[in-house]
């Protein structure tokens, strides 16, 4: 099992709607989770972070963690063109320390 | 302006030639790192360094080498025996609290095609 799942997409939505993004990963132990948002042939940036159970919202964003299901998820409200990227889940392995392991990214594509 | 430069932007290589990607960083980060993504996948850990003089291999360290001499610079060799080199090659820098956080500061990457 991969240590970060995500489906590669891509994920078509219309504008306006509301995009979800899903990650699951196998590490119990992980503690610290993040979505980066990369656009194609740029480098990623980290939009949101996560350590709790529970929803956390910025803006438009709200990142949702599951810790007994493994599973973490992005929602984008309000989709706009703009948000058409690759989404990439990232998380800190047990024992990681100051490492990231990323996941394949989620291709979100917001239609007009 | 603060940030990670990262060169050659665009690289070509004959097959068994070493190459060398540069990465710069002004940001006084102590941490740096440099990925490696192919296309549909996610980013993979190829080394990284937590302080000067001072690296660990990563996920997939065969066929690179990488050094530490300067807190700013992080430079990367991608070797003959690098069986697939042709990649997006991705470094990033981050301070001992960020790397927690997962703030980590990407350069706009170096895109290396092997011919």
């Amino acid at each position: 099992q991969k240590e970060v799942e995500q489906n590669s997409g891509p994920l078509s939505v219309p504008e306006g709607a509301i995009a979800s993004l899903n990650c699951t990963y196998s590490d119990r132990g992980s503690q610290s989770f993040f979505w980066y948002r990369q656009y194609s042939g740029k480098s990623p940036e980290l939009i949101m972070s996560i350590y709790s159970n529970g929803d956390k919202e910025d803006g438009r964003f709200t990142a949702q963690l599951n810790k007994a299901s493994q599973y973490v998820s992005l929602l984008i409200r309000d989709s706009q063109p703009s948000d058409s990227a690759t989404y990439l889940c990232a998380l800190i392995l047990t024992g990681g320390g100051n490492k990231l392991t990323f996941g394949t990214g989620t291709q979100l594509k917001v239609e007009l | 302006d603060g940030g990670i430069t990262q060169s050659p932007k665009y690289l070509f290589r004959k097959e068994g030639q070493n190459v060398t990607l540069s990465c710069e960083q002004n940001l006084n980060h102590d941490a740096m790192y440099w990925y490696r993504q192919d296309p549909g996948q996610g980013l993979r850990l190829i080394y990284y360094s937590q302080i000067v003089n001072d690296f660990q291999k990563g996920d997939i360290a065969e066929g690179y080498s990488v050094s530490r001499e300067k807190k700013e610079s992080f430079p990367l060799t991608v070797t003959s025996a690098q069986k697939n080199p042709t990649a997006f090659y991705l470094c990033a820098s981050s301070t001992p609290q960020g790397a927690h956080t997962g703030e980590l500061f990407f350069g706009e990457g170096s895109r290396l095609t092997v011919l």
